[in-house]
């Protein structure tokens, strides 16, 4: 699986937008970019993932350049709950099939939110 | 709550005892992985079941640890002769694999070898 590169930490604060990189340059075509994020000492929690159009729900929005070699995840309006460790992981599609998606966790960045 | 329960939440030993941590996965879902996440560290891959079958193995998973989903529901994860090194978080996952690849997360199982 392709590996991701992302900053080790970042702050933001309370009620603003924050916007989370990560590098993918060697991502292959059948490769989604996966969002988890893990609030400490909880398990990881899903977010968000893509293929090569940005995607929105609920939580965030992921927006991924056109050469697929990097992604953002954007929290519209952080709150004091968003500060985690957030992971950003690309994994193939093998829906249906008996072979494993296992993620691969790298460093993840560590967002502080502060009031 | 993801719907995936793991227990005990906790648990100290001694070296050089065995112990197992048990998996509850969402019920419809056919895939169960099993994770490692030491202090700092992201969690890392140990092993996956397909139903009951056991399709992968990580080269971290040592002959001493041994996993099983007997009926493709609950799993078992035992390690057997604990060492200090073992100390760590173990963490559990589904996932459907036929509707969707989002993996769902328990709360973990915490392990300290004193």
């Amino acid at each position: 699986d392709a590996k991701t590169t992302q900053p080790p930490s970042m702050d933001c604060a309370e009620g603003r937008a924050a916007n989370l990189p990560c590098n993918h340059s060697t991502i292959s075509g059948n490769e989604y970019v996966y969002w988890y994020r893990q609030i400490h000492s909880q398990g990881p929690q899903y977010i968000i993932h893509g293929l090569k159009n940005n995607e929105t729900n609920e939580m965030a929005s992921l927006i991924i350049t056109e050469d697929r070699k990097s992604s953002t995840l954007i929290l519209p309006h952080a709150t004091l709950r968003d500060t985690a460790v957030y992971y950003c992981i690309v994994r193939p599609s093998r829906l249906g099939r008996a072979a494993g998606n296992k993620l691969t966790f790298g460093g993840g960045t560590r967002v502080l939110v502060k009031p | 709550d993801t719907g995936v329960s793991q227990n005990p939440r906790h648990k100290i030993t001694k070296r050089g005892q065995n112990v197992t941590f048990r998996c509850d996965p969402i019920s419809e879902h056919n895939r169960l992985y099993w994770y490692r996440q030491t202090l700092g560290q992201g969690p890392e891959f140990l092993t996956y079941f397909q139903n009951e079958a056991q399709l992968e193995k990580s080269r971290l998973l040592s002959d001493r640890f041994s996993a099983e989903r007997p009926k493709g529901s609950f799993s078992t994860l035992e390690i057997q002769r604990t060492e200090q090194g073992d100390s760590a978080m173990y963490l559990c996952a589904s996932e459907s694999g036929t509707s969707s690849l989002e993996q769902y997360f328990g709360p973990g199982t915490r392990l300290t070898v004193t």
